[in-house]
């Protein structure tokens, strides 16, 4: 059975602070998801990986299919980023969901 | 299209009503999930189509909860008779094909809300 776990559950961060976000998962996996919901409770899809890294702005998210672990990086972080953050696994139909990180990054 | 489609983005509701909420797929994608999320839970799984048929329909909470696809297209979430406890975060994702490799693309959901 895949599990999915991401660390830590909650983060606070000041503004300008570089944070980084853990997911990893128990099963191979054809890719890796990381979601943004907003406070208001909009899904935002971020990236989806398969290998490597992948870039866009001042997010970046990189996985290791070896060790069956990926990060969410937010650099130059600011207020706005101030979301949870699910990284979810897809195997071969259903994506299994980690519980989410709650960040809140103080002006 | 571009992308998977949600609609609507809002839809608030009074209890006992009949909401349905659409999803429009990626073309040429032939898998497609629905998930919900409610006020401060995870996301859970409720149901997937492989072309227009659905294998797996344990997800759904209750016999209120009825979905269907056409087309291998556009699929349509029904909820009847709403509860209060149906408010949530629904969102849709497509893929290319279900039983091999293939990365799924999320719509932005529907946020209902039961009055």
């Amino acid at each position: 059975k895949n599990e999915v776990e991401q660390s830590p559950q909650n983060l606070t961060a000041q503004e300008g602070e570089f944070i980084t976000i853990n997911c990893s998962y128990s099963v191979g996996i054809s890719a890796l998801h990381w979601l943004q919901q907003h406070p208001g409770g909009g899904i935002v899809s971020l990236f989806m990986l398969s290998s490597g890294k992948k870039k866009h702005g001042r997010l970046i998210a990189t996985i290791n299919i070896q060790e069956k672990h990926s990060s969410l990086h937010i650099t130059a972080s600011h207020p706005r980023d101030s979301a949870v953050y699910i990284c979810a696994s897809q195997g071969t139909d259903k994506l299994i969901f980690g519980t989410g990180t709650r960040l809140q990054v103080f002006p | 299209g571009a992308g998977v489609s949600q609609s609507p983005s809002n839809k608030v509701t009074e209890k006992g009503k009949d909401v349905e909420l659409r999803c429009d797929p990626i073309s040429g994608h032939t898998a497609l999930y629905w998930y919900r999320q409610r006020l401060g839970q995870g996301l859970e799984f409720l149901i997937y189509f492989q072309g227009n048929s659905a294998p797996d329909k344990s997800g759904l909470p209750s016999d209120r909860f009825s979905a269907e696809r056409t087309g291998e297209s556009v699929s349509t979430l029904t909820i009847q008779r709403t509860q209060q406890e149906d408010s949530a975060v629904y969102l849709c994702a497509s893929s290319l094909a279900l039983g091999t490799f293939q990365p799924a693309f999320f719509g932005q959901g529907t946020r209902l809300t039961v009055v």
